[in-house]
């Protein structure tokens, strides 16, 4: 299995612009999940995913951020418009609830993003 | 409010020592102790977890105890290693939850050769 797939795995945009972060979830997996990882604030949930439906976006900073996922396979996490603030490292995860204490979330490689 | 407290925030241990990171949690509805390990550049992984029905787990060098009167688990790597330079997260969710997880603040470990 490839594992959870992040693109692109760097972004250097200015400030204002557009952002898009995709994710593929491993194949199977019904729950998917957006961190949000800086050194003052560590590792913090944006958004999850329960079969393709959000069930808690309570994380997500600010109406600028938006996520998507159409489909089992895809996942979008989307900045408009960016600030230098939203620079961290952005990871997605997924899991196959159900499992019971296999429920592991294995995340993706992480998306650096940096706004200037 | 942060409802898991990790500590330390960096430790640095000679090769063959001990590490031990602390967390302690807040909610006690959380049902569900996993640790991630992070190395540079990469997602964090799970590296073991353990439920409250047990009050220690061991998996090769790794060892999580847990304490639930006191609401507090720990990790222990025996034998540490260079490789085992990475930061380490503590972490705890709840049955109901869709296993979302807090995380702890992390903490680095730099095992000295």
């Amino acid at each position: 299995d490839a594992g959870v797939i992040q693109s692109p795995r760097h972004e250097v945009t200015e400030m204002g612009q557009e952002v898009t972060l995709r994710c593929k979830p491993i194949s199977g997996h019904n729950s998917l999940f957006w961190y949000r990882q800086t050194m003052m604030r560590g590792l913090e949930l944006l958004i999850y995913f329960n079969n393709n439906v959000p069930i808690d976006d309570s994380g997500m900073p600010e109406d600028r951020f938006s996520a998507k996922m159409p489909n089992a396979s895809f996942s979008t996490l989307k900045i408009q418009p960016s600030e230098p603030r939203d620079s961290a490292v952005y990871f997605c995860a997924s899991t196959r609830r159900g499992q019971g204490i296999a429920d592991t979330q294995y995340f993706g490689p992480g998306t650096r993003l940096t706004v200037l | 409010q942060q409802q898991v407290k990790q500590s330390p925030q960096s430790l640095i241990v000679q090769k063959g020592g001990i590490s031990i990171i602390n967390c302690a949690y807040e909610n006690t509805a959380f049902d569900y102790f996993p640790w991630y390990q992070q190395f540079p550049g990469k997602g964090p992984a799970l590296l073991i977890a353990i439920r409250p029905d047990v009050s220690e787990k061991k998996e090769g060098r790794f060892t999580i105890s847990f304490n639930k009167s006191a609401k507090q688990f720990s990790l222990h790597i025996m034998d540490s290693q260079p490789g085992d330079s990475a930061t380490y997260f503590c972490a705890a969710s709840r049955t109901g939850s869709a296993r979302q997880l807090t995380f702890g603040s992390g903490t680095q470990l730099t095992v000295l050769p």
